[in-house]
């Protein structure tokens, strides 16, 4: 199975930050990456697809990078609604497999 | 507006079943892939399995920790996905969504659209 490794666990940052957060694949998996955005209690949410396509109505802030094993999600400037949990999940290959997630909270 | 509507969840023993089922409208069911991702409480989430669509002959696809012990199937005429899942563990509990899959056109399959998720509670 690919095992996908997100970092930081969990970020502390402030309104306007510009934050990065990275997962890194244990194979690589060319450009097949999603990145989701989860709020408590709610279902997650799509921000990026094939690593770096903004899905239709996700804000401009967000953006996505990377090829082979290494990704990143950018939020250039943190809003508010942005403080929540952010995941990655590959779909090279079956199975399917998601980071353990990042949580960014308010500094 | 897209929409998944999850339902089936409760309170099962170790040892039972249940089964999810997990009603769409808004698209062409028939067209997309789907797929069940769970997420345990406080945890991270874990794909459950995938349904291909008839294009591709139904087929599926299963994480191992379910691998012969649940089943993903659909309906294309209701609109409508399950999963049953049999012999159950205390490890089974989570919350369950349905998902849609999706390509963007290429050849490999994401999830767009999740449904609001049903608890699945194993516990003697």
């Amino acid at each position: 199975d690919i095992q996908m490794t997100q970092s930081p666990s969990t970020l502390s940052a402030s309104v306007g930050d510009r934050v990065t957060i990275t997962c890194r694949a244990s194979q690589i998996i060319y450009t097949w990456l999603a990145w989701y955005q989860q709020k408590p209690g709610k279902a997650p949410k799509l921000l990026i697809y094939k690593a770096s396509n903004l899905e239709s109505g996700v804000p401009s802030r967000f953006s996505g990078s990377g090829s082979g094993t290494e990704f990143t999600l950018t939020i250039s400037s943190l809003q508010p609604d942005d403080f929540t949990t952010y995941y990655c999940q590959q779909y090279s290959t079956y199975p399917l497999t998601f980071g353990g997630g990042t949580r960014v909270d308010i500094k | 507006e897209v929409q998944l509507v999850e339902s089936g969840g409760g309170l099962v023993q170790p040892g039972g079943s249940l089964r999810l089922s997990c009603v769409v409208s808004g698209f062409t069911f028939s067209d997309h892939y789907m797929d069940w991702v769970r997420q345990a409480p406080g945890e991270g989430l874990e794909w459950v399995g995938r349904i291909r669509n008839k294009a591709k002959s139904y087929t599926t696809e299963y994480a191992a920790s379910v691998g012969g012990r649940f089943t993903i199937s659909r309906d294309d005429s209701k609109n409508s996905l399950y999963l049953q899942m049999n012999s159950l563990k205390t490890e089974d509990t989570a919350v369950y969504y349905c998902a849609r899959g999706h390509s963007y056109g290429y050849s490999n399959w994401l999830f767009d659209y999740w449904g609001q998720g049903t608890l699945v509670t194993v516990s003697s």
